[in-house]
């Protein structure tokens, strides 16, 4: 079955350590997108890529970093820098800009 | 700022009452209009969209909404729900000039009781 797969589900980082979240998907989608979700506060946009190798800052980018060097993978990586980190993350993709995006199951962060 | 509000947080129901989940948005223009669905435990499932056309939308599991311009709104309804819609609800808006991004709503969790 296509899909987005978003791994680990649960991760657990020290303080001043550097995390990477997974997002795979195997829907050919061009588009990829990294969503940050807060109890009463909705879903929040961090990064989105539109094609292979470019990626732009969403809403709340400080502190995270994103690579896309292939079609299929869009890591995100919470960096030290990121002064709350503990949150839902959330990995979406589409076909392109126009359709609407499909989710992953998400990679609860907390830190301990 | 362009923003979307949901206004129910937490909406409880019974089987069988009929649902009205409230979305306005604070764009002027032409949107798209997506409504979202995070059953427990699974994947945002996209519910139903609006793009253009009949302002009526109807989409998966007998829910539908309607866009009306003049209110800025997109509310999501369904006639009689059911133990299995309980979840919560994701109002979004893409906005023309920028169709990169979703704004979402703060969400709208609805329990539903038999």
């Amino acid at each position: 079955d296509g899909g987005i797969t978003q791994s680990p589900k649960y991760l657990f980082r020290k303080e001043g350590q550097n995390v990477t979240l997974s997002c795979e998907q195997n829907l050919n989608h061009d588009a990829m997108y990294w969503y940050r979700q807060d109890p009463g506060q909705g879903l929040r946009l961090i990064y989105y890529s539109q094609i292979v190798n470019d990626f732009q800052k969403g809403d709340i980018a400080e502190g995270y970093s994103v690579s896309r060097e292939k079609k299929e993978s869009f890591p995100l990586t919470v960096t030290s820098a990121q002064k709350n980190p503990t949150a839902f993350y959330l990995c979406a993709s589409s076909p392109d800009r126009n359709q609407p995006q499909h989710f992953g199951d998400g990679t609860r962060l907390s830190i301990l | 700022a362009q923003s979307v509000s949901q206004h129910n947080h937490h909406v409880i129901l019974s089987e069988a009452a009929s649902l009205e989940l409230g979305c306005n948005y604070s764009y002027g223009g032409t949107v798209n209009l997506f409504w979202y669905v995070q059953y427990p435990g699974q994947h945002l499932q996209l519910l139903l969209k609006y793009f253009s056309g009949d302002p009526l939308v109807k989409g998966i599991k007998g829910f539908e909404a309607e866009f009306i311009k003049s209110k800025f709104s997109f509310n999501l309804r369904k006639p009689s729900v059911q133990w299995s819609d309980t979840a919560e609800y994701f109002c979004a808006v893409k906005l023309p000039y920028n169709t990169d991004k979703l704004i979402f709503g703060t969400g709208t969790r609805l329990q539903v009781f038999p």
